[in-house]
């Protein structure tokens, strides 16, 4: 079954702090991993997503394949990062021939001044 | 200017009634998805369909039910055996690698 943990629910920095975001996977196969954020009060919105190996706002993140993880990473946090974070495993599921996305939990991102 | 769109953006309902929330897409993509938010629990998926006339349960399907008759469209009836309906859900479609998420609506149960 495909699985996503985040396990922390808030992560609080400072402007300018390193930032990882947390996220492990289970899945059998080949992941398609992604990383989406949430601005207050705005849409859900792509932030990046593995197989395309590109930074987005300066956020970057690296799919572990041995520790199954797709951690978020920014070396220096600003304080318009503040949002909700999710990252996202999409997977083919034989059972049923279909693709699904399937989110974690969510960390909430505080980026103080 | 193609997208998702879902009507409305916010939604109030008595209790014990059933309601339905619209996705539309123009967008000719065949997989669409409707997801669930609750704070602290992230998105968790309700319904899925892979093509026209077919879908098939979520992880929370229980007192919902969708229909994909045609391409564009993918409603879903919120039921009155819905035991926590109040939250904010969320339509999305696939595209190769990616998806499109719509705006939402916020459905209140009072």
């Amino acid at each position: 079954a495909q699985r996503v943990t985040q396990p922390e629910k808030l992560l609080s920095v400072f402007k300018g702090a390193p930032v990882e975001l947390k996220c492990n996977y289970s899945y059998s196969g080949s992941p398609e991993l992604f990383w989406y954020v949430q601005y207050s009060r705005q849409r859900l919105q792509l932030l990046l997503r593995h197989i395309s190996r590109e930074s987005i706002k300066g956020f970057t993140a690296d799919l572990n394949k041995g520790e199954t993880s797709f951690h978020l990473k920014k070396p220096f946090a600003q304080e318009e990062d503040s949002a909700m974070y999710y990252c996202a495993l999409s997977g083919f599921d034989p059972m049923d021939s279909s693709y699904k996305l399937i989110f974690g939990s969510g960390t909430r991102l505080l980026v103080r001044p | 200017d193609g997208g998702i769109t879902q009507s409305p953006k916010y939604l109030f309902r008595k209790e014990g009634q059933n309601v339905t929330l619209s996705c539309e897409q123009n967008l000719n993509h065949d997989a669409m998805y409707w997801y669930r938010q609750d704070p602290g629990q992230g998105l968790r998926l309700i319904y899925y369909s892979q093509i026209v006339n077919d879908f098939q349960k979520g992880d929370i399907a229980e007192g919902y039910s969708v229909s994909r008759e045609k391409k564009e469209s993918f409603p879903l009836t919120v039921t009155s055996a819905q035991k926590n309906p109040t939250a904010f859900y969320l339509c999305a479609s696939k595209y190769g690698y990616g998806y499109t998420f719509g705006s939402g609506t916020r459905l209140t149960v009072v």
